[in-house]
């Protein structure tokens, strides 16, 4: 199957500071990809989709400049948590569709811990 | 609006049989999605429904009735490996995955 992986795989940051996390798609094409947050024992909660070379629809609920998302290209998509405070942190899992599969589904990045202190 | 159930936990032994159901209500209908996700890890694909009938892979069968809005996960054979939520998603009539909250699978020896 596809393979999407993120970066870092964790991370502790002071409150106040901003964190970038990366998702790429490994071996195809993602003109889609996908943001995500969970929190513990919940279920996956989209906050944005993010379409290449076009801004990003963030659900409802999430504010868009707090979580700044940049999808520059067809394997790349970033989201930066900016003046993070210990609400936010969560697990942040990203995901990308690859169309060339015949199901639609969605393949998941490793997610990344994110600890506000 | 939009919904997915299933319930939120289940207890099965080793080496027996246990089936997951999930009822769903989208706007639009292409696809139901079944996803295992370990703890503290990403979500990983298990299983495509969009026809009705019942998709078998390995120990894992899905089925999907689309008339009832209803789908079920079948695991057989089960191993201690499996205690997982298993998470089931019905893709919207935009391509959006629309998320249960996942039934946490216990395993007993």
């Amino acid at each position: 199957g596809a393979v999407v992986s993120q970066h870092p795989s964790w991370v502790i940051c002071k409150s106040g500071t901003s964190v970038k996390i990366e998702c790429r798609s490994l071996d195809f094409q993602a003109t889609t990809m996908f943001w995500y947050r969970q929190f513990p024992k919940q279920s996956l909660m989209l906050m944005a989709t993010s379409n290449e070379g076009s801004k990003a629809t963030y659900e409802q609920g999430v504010e868009k400049d707090k979580f700044l998302i940049n999808h520059a290209s067809l394997t790349l998509s970033t989201l930066t948590v900016t003046s993070a405070h210990p609400e936010d942190s969560s697990f942040y899992i990203c995901s990308a569709r690859d169309f060339s599969s015949s199901y639609n589904e969605q393949f998941f990045g490793p997610g990344t811990r994110l600890t506000v202190l | 609006g939009q919904n997915i159930d299933q319930p939120t936990e289940m207890t099965a032994t080793e080496g027996a049989i246990v089936q997951i159901n999930c009822t769903y209500q989208t706007s639009g209908f292409n696809g139901l999605f079944w996803y295992q996700q370990h703890a503290g890890e990403a979500p990983t694909f298990l299983s495509y429904n969009v026809l009705d009938g019942l998709e078998e892979k390995g120990r894992f069968s899905s089925f999907l009735s689309r008339s009832k809005g209803y789908s079920y996960l079948l695991l057989k054979e089960l191993q201690m490996k499996d205690s997982a939520s298993y998470l089931c998603a019905g893709m919207d009539s935009n391509y959006q995955l629309i998320w249960g909250a996942g039934t946490k699978l216990i395993i007993k020896p």
